[in-house]
């Protein structure tokens, strides 16, 4: 069972536009949902991340959106360049005991063309 | 990347052997994790450890073994490797005490199973 559902498997696009990737959840445990970024033969690194007490989160060009009511968070990244191209996965963990447990959606490769 | 080292980064094994991948970090954690990752599939957790004595199953243990052999230290055992094993492999490491929800993930191992 896929408890985290990430959308789209690819993107491309244009330099100086907007990219966005969207992720579903189920468990309503869940309450901290990071975003990674991978580049082609690096580790994953965390990106940004967000709690569920707040709707948006901005750290530079890379915005998080999140929706509780309908389980949705998705990745803006504003003013898109071409060396933003990774792949990004979205994931989920609950807090307490359960806080080291990542669940990650299936990654996103994101190419932005000039 | 340099706090969580892989070694090694490439390994080309048959069928049948037993090959160890091992992890090191600098980074003073006492959570240690393993994770495989296939293309299209995300990363999947295969065991972690919260310390030396702590060891625990993820959710695709089977085929795999591990040792913790000192809190910086954690490896990654293929008793009797088999081809759909063949994946990127990649160590994480996260801090109960100040953000269990972090994980810092090494460079990876690229493993091959013929």
């Amino acid at each position: 069972q896929q408890q985290v559902k990430q959308s789209p498997q690819s993107l491309i696009v244009q330099k100086g536009g907007i990219s966005i990737i969207n992720c579903a959840y189920e468990n309503t445990a869940f309450d901290y949902f990071p975003w990674y970024q991978q580049f082609p033969g690096k580790g994953p690194a965390l990106l940004i991340a967000i709690r569920p007490d707040v709707s948006e989160k901005k750290e530079g060009r890379f915005t998080i959106s999140f929706n509780k009511s309908a389980k949705q968070f998705s990745l803006h990244i504003m003013d898109s360049q071409p060396g933003d191209s990774a792949t990004y996965f979205c994931a989920a963990s609950p807090s307490g005991a359960g806080s080291y447990q990542l669940t990650f959606g299936k990654g996103t490769k994101l190419s932005v063309i000039p | 990347d340099a706090d969580v080292t892989q070694t090694p980064r490439n390994r080309i094994t048959k069928t049948g052997k037993r090959i160890m991948l091992e992890c090191s970090q600098t980074k003073g954690h006492d959570r240690m994790y393993w994770y495989r990752q296939d293309p299209g599939l995300g990363l999947r957790l295969i065991y972690y450890s919260f310390d030396v004595k702590d060891i625990n199953k993820g959710e695709i243990s089977d085929g795999y073994s591990v040792s913790r052999q000192a809190q910086a230290k954690f490896s990654l055992s293929l008793e009797s490797a088999i081809p759909n094993q063949t994946a990127l492999y990649f160590c994480a490491t996260s801090d109960s005490g100040t953000g269990a929800h972090e994980q810092y993930f090494g460079p990876g191992t690229r493993l091959t199973v013929t």
